[in-house]
């Protein structure tokens, strides 16, 4: 069936790069989304890519797509202590199990 | 922001009771969703509705039911409650219901049994 695999937990220093990894399932998806989930609060959309797209910047984002491997990343540059949060991987209704960020200031 | 609003914010339960979960839709939303949030599980998905109609079914147990109303707000019903029910409770919505809008969350209904 469906299914999106994400490493469970990331530590990085302030400053600096983050990256987040998702593979995926069979998927004829168009679009695969990343969303944040801060302590307490729901999930946000962070940002999104086409999947006829291989990158996507956006700011401090970059969101690399590698449709032959099924893999999905997420870098984030320059990582604050406010970027620590749970991230998901996602495509329609399916969602990973989230990586927790955690940045050591 | 999102503009989906979930109530309660807390709910707190016996085994064997029922509940009741509200959400409101963003407005303009036409479809609606529910996930359940657990520790060891990660986020899974229950059920989608749009427009009043089931659209899709996850891993929703035949303890739990649905519906989506008129006027688009959803109710996710947990009938005979079990310890492992406890979980955070999650309502999306989306304009369409297809795979080319993001979802917008609620913050979520706490959901504790004891």
């Amino acid at each position: 069936g469906e299914d999106v695999e994400q490493s469970l937990f990331l530590s990085v220093r302030e400053g600096d790069s983050s990256v987040i990894n998702c593979t995926y399932t069979d998927s004829s998806s168009t679009y695969l989304y990343w969303y944040k989930q801060e302590p307490g609060a729901g999930l946000q959309l962070l940002t999104y890519i086409f999947s006829n797209m291989d990158m996507k910047q956006d700011q401090r984002l970059t969101v690399l797509l590698n449709k032959k491997d099924k893999h999905l990343s997420l870098r984030i540059a320059d990582t604050q202590t406010g970027d620590s949060a749970i991230y998901f991987c996602a495509y329609e209704v399916t969602f990973g199990i989230g990586t927790k960020l955690q940045v050591i200031p | 922001d999102s503009g989906v609003t979930q109530t309660p914010k807390h709910l707190i339960t016996a085994t064997g009771q029922r509940v009741t979960l509200r959400c409101s839709p963003r407005s303009g939303d036409l479809s609606v969703y529910w996930y359940q949030q657990s520790l060891d599980q990660g986020l899974q998905f229950l059920i989608q509705y749009y427009n009043g109609e089931e659209r899709a079914k996850g891993n929703i147990l035949e303890r739990f039911s649905a519906q989506q109303f008129p006027d688009l707000h959803s109710e996710l019903n947990l009938s005979s409650l079990e310890l492992g029910d406890s979980a955070l409770y999650f309502c999306a919505s989306s304009p369409t219901g297809g795979d080319n809008s993001p979802l917008h969350f609620g913050n979520g209904t706490r959901l504790t049994v004891t």
